[in-house]
């Protein structure tokens, strides 16, 4: 079936430091990808999506590209900020079947 | 617009004892999803509605748990009787339709410990 691995965390990082949390997929076909996000108190919150293969999503500064030939998605910014702390998610919607997420990167900006 | 709704924020019950949660999604989404997040996994899909008609219930242990989505709106999730590992997040999730690559807007969860 279909799933998600996601780089292990805790990741804390400064201020301004450039960020990348991997994703990588199992799927047949060509699923759509997603980067949802937690921040403390709130629900999970859509923060990027791909929908096909070489697609870049991007939103608030995150980018991810949807790479089918290493069956990746990792997320990056260039430069974090304190409000960037939060849990992230990347997610795997295919056709009718559920969004598969996996595990979750819990992120931390210092000052 | 407003977002999903859910009830309670935080609920903590003793083993064997039941519990339910209420959940109203976004006006005009046909489709309501609970998911279950236990602290430090990914959610898990327990049941996804379609309108009033379930789509997927696959990962719904139905010994204990039920959900229903009686008039295509708000839906309530039940579990009786509770164990110590349903201590989670019980996340409602709702979206316009039902393809793998439609946006989910979540509620913020009802947070549930099992003594």
């Amino acid at each position: 079936g279909n799933s998600v691995t996601q780089m292990e965390g805790p990741v804390t990082l400064s201020e301004e430091a450039f960020l990348t949390i991997n994703c990588t997929y199992t799927a047949t076909g060509y699923p759509s990808l997603f980067w949802y996000v937690q921040y403390p108190g709130e629900g999970l919150q859509l923060l990027l999506k791909a929908t096909k293969a070489d697609d870049k999503g991007s939103n608030k500064g995150f980018e991810a590209t949807y790479r089918k030939e290493t069956t990746s998605f990792h997320l990056e910014k260039g430069s974090v900020q304190v409000s960037d702390s939060a849990v992230y998610f990347c997610a795997l919607g295919q056709g009718a079947q559920k969004l598969v997420f996996g595990q979750g990167t819990r992120l931390t900006i210092n000052p | 617009e407003a977002g999903v709704a859910q009830s309670p924020r935080y609920k903590i019950i003793e083993k064997r004892q039941s519990v339910a949660f209420w959940c109203n999604p976004i006006s005009g989404h046909a489709t309501l999803y609970w998911y279950q997040q236990i602290l430090g996994q990914g959610p898990k899909l327990l049941i996804q509605f379609q309108n009033n008609g379930v789509v997927d219930d696959s990962q719904l242990p139905k010994d204990r748990f039920s959900a229903e989505r009686l008039k295509g709106v708000d839906s309530t999730l039940k579990i009786q009787p509770a164990k110590l590992e349903d201590s989670a997040v019980y996340l409602c999730a709702s979206s316009f339709g039902d393809r793998g690559r439609e946006k989910l807007f979540f509620g913020s969860g009802t947070q549930l410990s099992v003594l």
